[in-house]
């Protein structure tokens, strides 16, 4: 079982529907982050959080230590917002490099 | 955007060839990072480096080695390509350990 699970691996939705995407882990962690991954390839840093909640436009990532799961939530959905987005937690105390990441949700947004 | 360039961003080798990718940043951080992305798997460090002549192994890093002679540029080279390095690579940078990562545009590398 990995230890970074995502669900769904697939999603699509229509332009403005709200959009929640899961990540669950099984690990202690010191941190989490939301990366967006664009179509060409590109990879975005969205969020970098270690509890409650952060918001950037219409974007929200939660954490909820406790229950090991964080969500990522997205407002008024366009379709520039298709792309895969990624989770990955920090093992131990705050290491990039001790990064383990999901293996992404595929999101697209039809007009 | 941070700056970071990978060269090349394309490359077909044949098996048994050595193969070295760059990435260079202009941001001076002290972390550097090459990831390979594959389906189904989740992105996989390759090796890291901390500093000039600082660096370390991943959790893939059979058949790769590094070097960062300079803080602004991080080879990666495959010393015998083999099929199984088909893969897309990623260089990521960050200021701190701990601190977001920042990443290049990958390069896409094919091992016939």
């Amino acid at each position: 079982k990995n230890e970074v699970e995502q669900s769904p691996q697939n999603l699509t939705a229509q332009e403005g529907e709200f959009i929640t995407i899961n990540c669950s882990y099984s690990v202690g962690i010191s941190a989490l982050h939301w990366l967006q991954q664009h179509p060409g390839g590109g990879i975005v840093s969205l969020f970098m959080l270690s509890s409650g909640k952060k918001k950037h436009g219409r974007l929200i990532a939660t954490i909820n230590i406790q229950e090991k799961h964080s969500s990522l939530h997205i407002t008024a959905s366009h379709p520039r917002d298709s792309a895969v987005y990624i989770c990955a937690v920090e093992k131990d105390s705050y290491n990039t490099d001790k990064l383990i990441f999901g293996t992404g949700t595929r999101l697209q947004v039809f007009p | 955007d941070a700056g970071i360039t990978q060269s090349p961003r394309h490359k077909v080798t044949e098996t048994g060839t050595p193969v070295t990718l760059r990435c260079h940043q202009t941001e001076n951080h002290r972390y550097m990072y090459w990831y390979r992305q594959d389906p189904g798997h989740g992105l996989r460090l390759i090796h890291y480096s901390y500093g000039v002549k600082d660096t370390d192994k991943g959790e893939v890093s059979d058949g790769y080695s590094v070097s960062r002679s300079k803080t602004e540029d991080f080879l990666l080279t495959l010393e015998s390509a083999t099929s199984s390095q088909t893969s897309v690579y990623f260089c990521a940078i960050s200021d701190y350990s701990g601190s977001p990562l920042h990443f290049g545009n990958g390069t896409r590398l094919t091992v016939t």
